[in-house]
């Protein structure tokens, strides 16, 4: 059973930073691109950054461009995403996702879920 | 960026309504779409990729159709468990984006 546990949320006050950890199990973590994807309380989906699966290909939302940094560390089945210079609107709910095809850097959909962490960005 | 406008935004419905909901894309994307249902509380759930194939134990009720820059979810016959949000979402071309959600509620 594919299992997406994150961590590394919290409060931080702007301009701080922050590092999310997305610990997968499952499947062969090493195979599979993986992505962020954040939500506001009550509001909709924003996908925020997308990594390949040999960690070469990153691609970031431009809200997030040269603030957040997408990483994976494969020797550990490991996804991270290094926020800095964190503003009030990255307050939200991060979500890792898994991609369904092997070997692909563009996923064709989401097929797997975390729970997601909370990252609040207040003074 | 490739901007997805869904429609409605907001759905009254009742069990064993036939509901559609309809996702337009700023340009063409083929058929690099997927749509994700979500409950309170809860990350979302994929229901469909590559714009019409139903993913692995979502029931039959549920359908995608369109390519392009046009596409529907169906619901054929709405349930009570179906009672969500449903978003779609692009994967045809960085930076990857979704629609804005529909919100479908018990009448």
């Amino acid at each position: 059973e594919v299992q997406l546990l994150e961590s590394g949320g919290g409060l931080v006050q702007p301009g701080g930073s922050l590092r999310l950890s997305c610990v997968a199990s499952g499947f062969i973590f090493n195979s599979y691109a993986m992505n962020w994807v954040r939500q506001v309380p009550g509001k909709g989906l924003e996908w925020v950054s997308g990594i390949g699966p040999r960690g070469v290909s990153k691609y970031y939302a431009d809200s997030v461009k040269g603030r957040f940094t997408i990483s994976r560390d494969n020797s550990k089945s490991a996804l991270y995403l290094q926020m800095n210079s964190l503003r009030a609107e990255d307050t939200a709910i991060y979500y890792c996702a898994k991609s369904p095809n092997w070997g692909a850097v563009r996923p064709t959909c989401f097929e797997n879920w975390g729970q997601g962490t909370l990252v609040t960005v207040s003074s | 960026d490739i901007q997805l406008t869904q429609s409605p935004s907001f759905l009254s419905a009742s069990v064993g309504d036939r509901v559609t909901i309809t996702c337009r894309a700023s340009q063409g994307i083929s058929s690099f779409l997927a749509w994700y249902q979500q409950k309170p509380g809860k990350a979302p759930k994929l229901l469909i990729y590559a714009a019409s194939t139903l993913q692995s134990g979502v029931p039959s009720r549920f359908s995608g159709s369109g390519s392009g820059t046009d596409f529907t979810l169906t619901i054929s016959s709405l349930q009570p468990e179906d009672f969500a949000t449903y978003y779609c979402q692009q994967l045809n071309t960085y930076p990857l984006t979704f629609g804005g959600g529909t919100k479908v509620e018990i009448k």
